[in-house]
């Protein structure tokens, strides 16, 4: 069965200690892996896509890299605005549904 | 423009009252997909669109629900007879192509049934 494991499920940090979180997954074909950032209230907002094992991608403080069966998010020095729910999310090669993980809740204090 | 717009932001539905969601994905989109979001972030998919045709109805339970994306109109997701465990936030999300680049989502609907 194709799942989507995201640990932990929160996280406290202070500012400026980085930190990464993990996305476990497995999918019958993976077309790409995604990751989300998701503000109380506000639909998910695209940070990432992540095709082939080996890639990496950054954004800013956030750097995102995909093995074969796990995806992790690197957040370097982070800032109280970064705070929010990362989600990671898996597109099978078969159709172009996403399978969601549950989500990390990253709080990031001053 | 540049933002999934959804309206309504709340509905509220008493148990059996009919529900009308509304999306207007970003021009030139031409695939839009609806996902319920229900406790714990748990993303379930329930249907998708390549313009006006239907791409992907598997996760859609057919008995209530059912979507339209009409040219010219924005998409609709409705429920017939609402039940108590339909509570959640409804996500639409449009993408340029098979969503490479990523989806964008709107800000959701918060339904509740009462």
């Amino acid at each position: 069965e194709d799942q989507v494991t995201q640990s932990p499920e929160a996280l406290r940090l202070q500012e400026g200690e980085s930190s990464s979180l993990n996305c476990s997954y497995t999918v019958s074909g993976l077309r790409g892996l995604f990751w989300y950032r998701q503000d109380p209230g506000k639909g998910p907002e695209f940070l990432f896509t992540l095709y082939s094992a080996g890639e990496e991608k950054e954004k800013e403080r956030l750097k995102a890299t995909l093995t074969k069966k796990e995806s992790f998010l690197h957040i370097t020095a982070p800032k109280p605005e970064d705070s929010a729910t990362y989600l990671c999310a898996v597109q099978r090669d078969s159709n172009y549904q996403l399978i969601w993980g549950a989500g990390t809740k990253l709080i990031i204090k001053p | 423009g540049e933002e999934v717009a959804q309206t309504p932001k709340h509905l509220v539905r008493g148990e059996g009252q009919k529900a009308k969601l509304y999306c207007a994905p970003i021009k030139g989109h031409s695939y839009v997909f609806w996902y319920q979001q229900v406790l714990k972030n748990e993303f379930k998919f329930l249907i998708s669109f390549q313009n006006e045709n239907v791409f992907d109805e598997t996760g859609m339970p057919k008995e209530r629900f059912s979507a339209k994306c009409l040219p010219n109109s924005p998409c609709s997701l409705e429920i017939q007879a609402t039940k108590l465990e339909d509570s959640a936030v409804y996500f639409c999300a449009s993408s340029q192509s098979d969503a490479g680049s990523g989806y964008t989502f709107g800000s959701g609907t918060r339904l509740t049934v009462v």
